[in-house]
């Protein structure tokens, strides 16, 4: 089985912030990572897909980076929506999430 | 737009069987290059992915659930259905039903779970 860990797994932020949050996968997954937010109450939302690439509709201030087993989820301007939790998921093989990563004032 | 909406009983005793519906509107399971997938939610486990299905029936389950999971598909009324046998309280989750969409990328084909229910939840309780 492939596991998913994040870091942190939650931080304090400010409107305007710059925050990352980092996912790391037990073995290489090359770029078959996803992440997604979610509301409480609410479903998850894809964000990026293929560690890079920005789902339809998102803002460009979130983006993505990594391959391998280290990845990256970068929100350059946090914005008052944007305090969520935040979790990756790989698709190597089926689909593995992280613990995800909680974004509070 | 796609939509899906899980749909059940809210209540399974244990050792009973846990059955959902997943309606999908807007669009149709078949004809599409997708995988429909059940993923549950808990706040001790986080999200779980429980096994995806096609629109000809083929399968994939999580191997942690496979003995206990069957998941079918109905494309003349574009529905997903769920049984989980033998549950018990672990098994007290809210389940999602959610699309994975397939995309050419540099050469990789690469997937992401692109469109998602509200999700239900499933207490397993007495």
């Amino acid at each position: 089985d492939i596991q998913m860990t994040q870091s942190p797994s939650s931080l304090s932020a400010s409107v305007g912030d710059r925050v990352t949050i980092t996912c790391r996968s037990s073995q290489s997954i090359s770029s078959y990572l996803n992440w997604y937010k979610q509301k409480p109450g609410k479903a998850p939302q894809l964000l990026i897909y293929a560690a890079s690439s920005l789902q339809i509709g998102v803002p460009s201030r979130f983006s993505g980076s990594g391959s391998g087993t280290d990845f990256t989820l970068t929100i350059s301007t946090l914005q008052p929506e944007d305090f969520a939790t935040y979790y990756c998921q790989q698709s190597f093989i089926h689909g593995t999430f992280g613990p995800g990563t909680r974004v509070e004032i | 737009q796609v939509q899906l909406q899980e749909s059940g009983p809210g209540l399974v005793k244990p050792s009973q069987t846990l059955s959902l519906i997943c309606t999908v509107s807007g669009g149709s399971i078949s004809g599409g290059s997708y995988w429909w997938s059940w993923i549950r939610q808990t706040a001790e486990r986080g999200l779980e992915w429980i096994g995806r299905i096609d629109d000809s029936g083929s399968t994939n389950y999580n191997p942690s659930l496979e003995s206990r999971v069957t998941l079918s598909v109905d494309t003349s009324r574009d529905q997903l259905s769920l049984r989980l046998n033998s549950v018990t309280a672990a098994d007290t989750a809210v389940y999602y039903c959610a699309r994975e969409v397939f995309v050419m990328l540099r050469g990789v084909v690469v997937s992401s779970f692109d469109n998602w229910g509200q999700g239900t939840l499933v207490t397993v309780s007495s």
